[in-house]
């Protein structure tokens, strides 16, 4: 398994506030994503990035900003959180070379 | 549209009693169809990734096989601790390695 580590792993924050979501990995992977986990939706991609400070937007990127200075962490930040932003989001990784990703244990994010 | 279905929603076996989860995809130059396992509160974990039709990879009591639209995970003589959530995705002709997911199918094997 890749070694992929989320932080926090539980928040809760008030609607309005600026959040942001780490991503570390430890495998040197270049490509990173962030996905948000919604009851009837399924697994969304918000961004993903394809190296150092190379990103670009998923299909639901709106409200969302991301940034990566380092090979191994990947930050998704709200930017100013709403109640529609309460999700699970996961972070997951691979390999140049391969297709299937590689999934971190998620935060569940709350906007109250 | 690329799109991933899942079929059923929801799976209730007896221990012991086989069967199959479905997944449909439409999906323009297929890359690659993956399925993975996600417990409770955790994330998914990867199973297989079938390339071609007529593909096949087995794990234990998984087995999954591909054909031009659809993907089937087979299940045989499940046992409790086979109970979770998977999931099917594919991987299109993108070159950003982005993967359309399906929304699951919720296993629950009864002792």
């Amino acid at each position: 398994d890749a070694g992929i580590t989320q932080s926090p792993r539980h928040k809760v924050t008030e609607t309005g506030t600026p959040v942001t979501l780490r991503c570390h990995q430890t495998e040197n992977h270049r490509y990173m994503y962030w996905y948000r986990q919604d009851p009837g939706h399924g697994l969304r991609l918000i961004h993903y990035s394809y190296g150092v400070k190379d990103t670009d937007k998923g299909e639901v990127s709106d409200g969302y900003s991301v940034s990566r200075s380092k090979t191994e962490d990947f930050l998704l930040t709200l930017e100013s959180a709403t109640s529609s932003q309460t999700s699970v989001y996961f972070c997951a990784s691979k390999v140049t070379e391969a297709y299937e990703q590689y999934f971190g244990p998620g935060t569940r994010l709350t906007v109250t | 549209e690329d799109q991933v279905t899942q079929s059923p929603e929801a799976l209730r076996l007896q221990e012991g009693e086989s069967s199959s989860l479905n997944c449909s995809y439409t999906v323009s130059g297929l890359r690659g169809l993956f399925w993975y396992r996600q417990d409770p509160g955790k994330g998914p974990e990867f199973l297989f990734t079938l390339y071609s039709a007529g593909e096949e990879k087995e794990k234990e009591r998984l087995k999954a096989t591909l054909t031009k639209k659809e993907s089937f995970l087979h299940i045989t003589a499940p046992k409790p601790e086979d109970s979770a959530t998977y999931l099917c995705a594919a991987h299109g002709s993108s070159n950003t390695g982005k993967l359309i997911f399906g929304q699951g199918t919720t296993l629950q094997v009864k002792p």
